[in-house]
């Protein structure tokens, strides 16, 4: 089981339709991470937020907007995706932000699976 | 900027044999390594951890210890099992701006019984 939990687990969705990627940890964590995985591939940083405020853009498209609502709670809002955008998305969260010590562990969790139409 | 090399399978075994995958790194200053398990369906998972010199991360049988003077990170399991067939990860965290998780390309392991 993980600590930390993404919903939905599969989404499909049209390239015109507006969806939302939840991500929630209860471990007390203060940073919390959006990637994206292609097949065979390890994940690419996209966001990074640190104490609720968003700290990293790895320059991603605006198509895909992040919101952290509290410190347990992360959202990515997607709009007007384009078929490469086909991926797993994962969230990931650790105690401290990576800057601090560079030692903390990210959890992940077990991501969303989105497909675009 | 840091940098990590591990050897990109596919690793075929049987069961009860040794595994050894090779991982090397890049950094500026003193990172920490970490070794990551993707199971198939899944996220990411910590498997060890070593933050620095000579430490030796462990865990349900893996093991891979720090060796600065060779940057490397090998993972290595004595006898493996059906169920540790996953994809593995190599990462690195460095200090201050380094601090990014910085990923290798992965490995696929197959265990065939």
């Amino acid at each position: 089981d993980t600590e930390v939990t993404q919903t939905p687990k599969h989404l499909v969705m049209g390239m015109t339709n507006k969806k939302s990627l939840k991500c929630e940890q209860h471990m007390g964590h203060r940073a919390m991470y959006w990637y994206k995985q292609k097949a065979k591939k390890p994940p690419e940083l996209m966001f990074v937020y640190s104490y609720e405020k968003l700290s990293i853009n790895e320059s991603v498209p605006s198509r895909f907007s992040p919101e952290c609502p509290n410190s347990s709670l992360l959202n990515l809002h997607l709009h007007a995706l384009q078929p490469e955008d086909s991926a797993l998305y994962l969230c990931a969260s650790s105690r401290v932000p990576q800057d601090a010590y560079g030692d903390q562990p990210q959890h992940f969790g077990d991501g969303t699976r989105l497909s675009i139409l | 900027g840091n940098s990590v090399t591990q050897m990109e399978g596919p690793v075929t075994l049987s069961e009860e044999a040794f595994l050894t995958i090779n991982c090397t790194y890049t950094a500026t200053g003193y990172p920490s390594l970490f070794w990551y398990v993707q199971y198939p369906g899944e996220g990411l998972q910590l498997l060890l951890k070593a933050t620095k010199a000579d430490d030796k991360g462990s865990n349900k049988g893996f093991e891979a210890t720090y060796r600065k003077e060779t940057t490397s990170f090998h993972l290595e399991k004595g006898s493996v099992q059906v169920s540790d067939s996953a994809v593995y990860f190599c990462a690195l965290s460095g200090r201050g701006s380094n601090y990014k998780l910085t990923f290798g390309k992965g490995t696929l392991l197959t265990v065939n019984p």
